[in-house]
């Protein structure tokens, strides 16, 4: 059963920490989605990468925010600095370039406190 | 931004069908209709979705209006597990991909 997996599923941790949050696509395909999803703001995307390249990250805040995908089967998000407006879940999903639907996978929730 | 605009909630009893309208009055012509469902705080879940023609799946079906600029996501008898947000997306192409983006869909309880 392919599913895009998260890792951490939870995650509290003090303002100013890095946090970094992975997620593994399903195997094979090569378009990556990052997500957040707050009550106030809804689901936000962040960025996306097509074959690993990022091609928009113009919803991250630029300043704390970083996404990478060192290789076909793990993308990650970093945020350094944390601060505690960062508590949200945050959404991984995968799909085929030009293919009919996303996967999304459980998501990480994180509490910066 | 948004470029669908739906009811923020609905009510439905179980065993009915559950008619959810959506307006996405300035789709481009190539723009795909899709619709997500997300269930308590799990990932959206991908239901359907449809450029000109109407769809049907097995779990639901899409009705596109002939202009496009409206459609009807039909859950035709709801049960109780059908109780989720329900997005309706326009997904909007970028130069060698494509996007979802997300609006605030629409909440739909269904009642026993």
């Amino acid at each position: 059963d392919a599913r895009v997996t998260q890792t951490p599923r939870h995650k509290v941790t003090e303002m100013g920490q890095e946090v970094t949050m992975r997620c593994q696509p399903i195997l094979g395909h090569n378009t990556v989605f990052w997500y957040r999803q707050t009550m106030m703001q809804g689901l936000e995307l962040l960025a996306y990468f097509r074959n690993r390249a990022p091609l928009d990250d113009s919803g991250m805040p630029k300043d704390r925010f970083s996404a990478e995908m060192p290789d076909a089967t793990l993308a990650t998000l970093k945020i350094q600095p944390s601060e505690p407006r960062d508590s949200a879940v945050y959404f991984c999903a995968s799909g085929f370039e030009g293919g009919t639907e996303a996967f999304f996978g459980q998501g990480t929730r994180l509490t910066v406190v | 931004d948004a470029k669908t605009t739906q009811p923020p909630s609905m009510d439905c009893a179980e065993g009915r069908a559950a008619n959810l309208p959506c307006n996405h009055s300035t789709i481009s012509g190539n723009e795909y209709v899709y619709w997500y469902r997300q269930i308590h705080s799990q990932g959206p879940q991908y239901i359907i979705h449809g450029l000109k023609n109407n769809e049907t799946n097995e779990m639901a079906s899409l009705i596109i209006t002939e202009d496009r600029k409206s459609s009807t996501l039909i859950l035709p008898h709801a049960t109780l597990r059908d109780t989720a947000v329900y997005y309706c997306i326009v997904r909007v192409a970028s130069p060698g991909t494509y996007k979802y983006i997300f609006g605030t869909g629409t909440r739909l309880k269904v009642l026993a």
